[in-house]
């Protein structure tokens, strides 16, 4: 079965960056896109950005451009997102979730776990 | 960035109400509006992908519809499992916004 496995809850000071994991199995792992989605405490979804497992290519969402960066080792089938600066407003469950390749067709129909990042001084 | 915008942002009924949800879009997106219904403390759940296929196991209790601007998720005859707070997104060009989320509670 599909699955979407991420690594376990950070807690980080102000300033420091966080990387988080999304081991993906049950599927061929280059014929999806990741995407990593945040949510903070009560609040919505916020998409962060897109990397193409096969060839590494990534897009960003702009609130984020600068900050974040998503990689992927296609050996074990894993994403990963690191975001680097972070602040108080970051704190958030990060989630990752794949989508089909077709252009415009990127709904989520599996979602890893979720990762809470907690920042705080 | 496409705005998405929902109504109403919360919701109560009974087991057994019909009940419908609506999703405005700031610009055409033409069908690519989906849904996703979610519970305290997981991760979201896709229901209705292009607007109005339903995706494979959910009950066909759920519906969408709609196109270019303005959007329904409709769940005929709620039953206990379906409280929960639901969200709409856009696939039609980055950032892939999601609405503010609709939550649906027990009158």
């Amino acid at each position: 079965q599909v699955q979407l496995v991420q690594s376990g809850a950070e807690v980080k000071k102000p300033g420091a960056s966080v990387k988080v994991s999304c081991k993906a199995s049950g599927y061929t792992f280059i014929s999806y896109y990741v995407h990593w989605v945040r949510q903070a405490p009560g609040q919505g979804l916020e998409w962060m950005g897109i990397i193409n497992p096969t060839g590494g290519s990534t897009s960003y969402a702009q609130d984020f451009q600068g900050r974040v960066t998503m990689t992927r080792d296609t050996s074990t089938s894993t994403v990963y997102m690191d975001l680097s600066g972070l602040r108080s407003d970051d704190t958030a469950v990060y989630y990752c979730a794949r989508s089909l390749t077709l252009r415009k067709a990127y709904y989520f129909d599996y979602w890893g776990q979720g990762t809470l990042v907690t920042v705080s001084s | 960035d496409i705005r998405m915008t929902q109504a109403p942002s919360s919701l109560s009924a009974s087991v057994g109400d019909r009940v419908t949800i609506t999703c405005r879009a700031s610009q055409s997106i033409s069908i690519y509006l989906h849904w996703y219904q979610q519970k305290p403390g997981k991760a979201p759940n896709l229901l209705i992908y292009a607007a109005s296929n339903l995706q494979s196991g959910v009950p066909s209790r759920f519906s969408g519809s709609g196109s270019g601007t303005d959007f329904t998720l409709t769940i005929s005859g709620l039953q206990p499992e379906d409280f929960a707070t639901y969200y709409c997104q856009q696939s039609y060009s980055a950032p892939y916004t999601f609405g503010q989320g609709t939550k649906l509670e027990i009158k």
